[in-house]
């Protein structure tokens, strides 16, 4: 079946530190990957996506690159701030018809201090 | 993008009593919703997937007479769970799937004592 690995937390940076969060996954087929962020009190929130072998996605200077070879998809922030605090989800949906839920990772608590 | 909102947000109750946590979705009419739980340090483990106007299907291992689910209207789906134990205690979270992206509720920390 499907599973994701995350890199354990919590993980704690200074602020301007740069931030990696290792994820790897296996499953059958071409999944999409994904990364999810949940602030404090609130919901999951789509953070990036990818969705082919070598497709990066970004946003908000977060970016993490869908690797088949070494089936990854780590997220990568060169200067974290104060506001990124918060649990990231890897997580991938399968491409096989009736198995199209998302399969998350354990989540990672990143804190950031000033 | 849809808008899911849960409530409440957390709830204490006591062993045997029941709880019915709501997800809403608010601008987006969804036929299917998603519940998932979460315990500590763990991934999110989905337990049913909601259908508007039929019955809930299950995962694996989640018992169905337990988790109640309800998914009356197009826009509220409800879960209930029965008879609480302590080992009900955690964090749950609905969703919504909107065209290809999903989108969550804020979740409902469960304890019973």
């Amino acid at each position: 079946g499907n599973s994701v690995t995350q890199m354990e937390g919590p993980v704690t940076l200074s602020e301007e530190a740069f931030l990696t969060i290792n994820c790897t996954y296996t499953a059958t087929g071409y999944p999409s990957l994904f990364w999810y962020v949940q602030y404090p009190g609130e919901g999951l929130q789509l953070l990036l996506k990818a969705t082919k072998a070598d497709d990066k996605g970004s946003n908000k200077g977060f970016e993490a690159t869908y690797r088949k070879e070494t089936t990854s998809f780590h997220l990568e922030k060169g200067s974290v701030q104060v506001s990124d605090s918060a649990v990231y989800f890897c997580a991938l949906r399968s491409s096989s018809g009736s198995a199209r839920q998302l399969t998350f990772g354990s989540g990672t608590q990143l804190t950031v201090l000033p | 993008g849809a808008v899911v909102s849960q409530h409440p947000s957390w709830v204490i109750c006591k062993s045997g009593t029941s709880v019915k946590i709501e997800c809403r979705s608010l601008d987006f009419q969804a036929t299917t919703m998603f519940w998932y739980r979460q315990f500590p340090k763990q991934s999110l483990m989905l337990m049913a997937t909601s259908n508007e106007g039929s019955k809930a299907t299950y995962e694996q291992g989640v018992e169905k007479d337990k988790f109640l689910i309800n998914h009356a209207s197009l826009t509220l789906s409800t879960l209930t769970v029965t008879s609480a134990h302590p080992e009900d205690s955690s964090f749950y979270i609905c969703s919504v799937r909107a065209g290809t992206e999903a989108f969550f509720g804020q979740g409902t920390r469960l304890t019973v004592v």
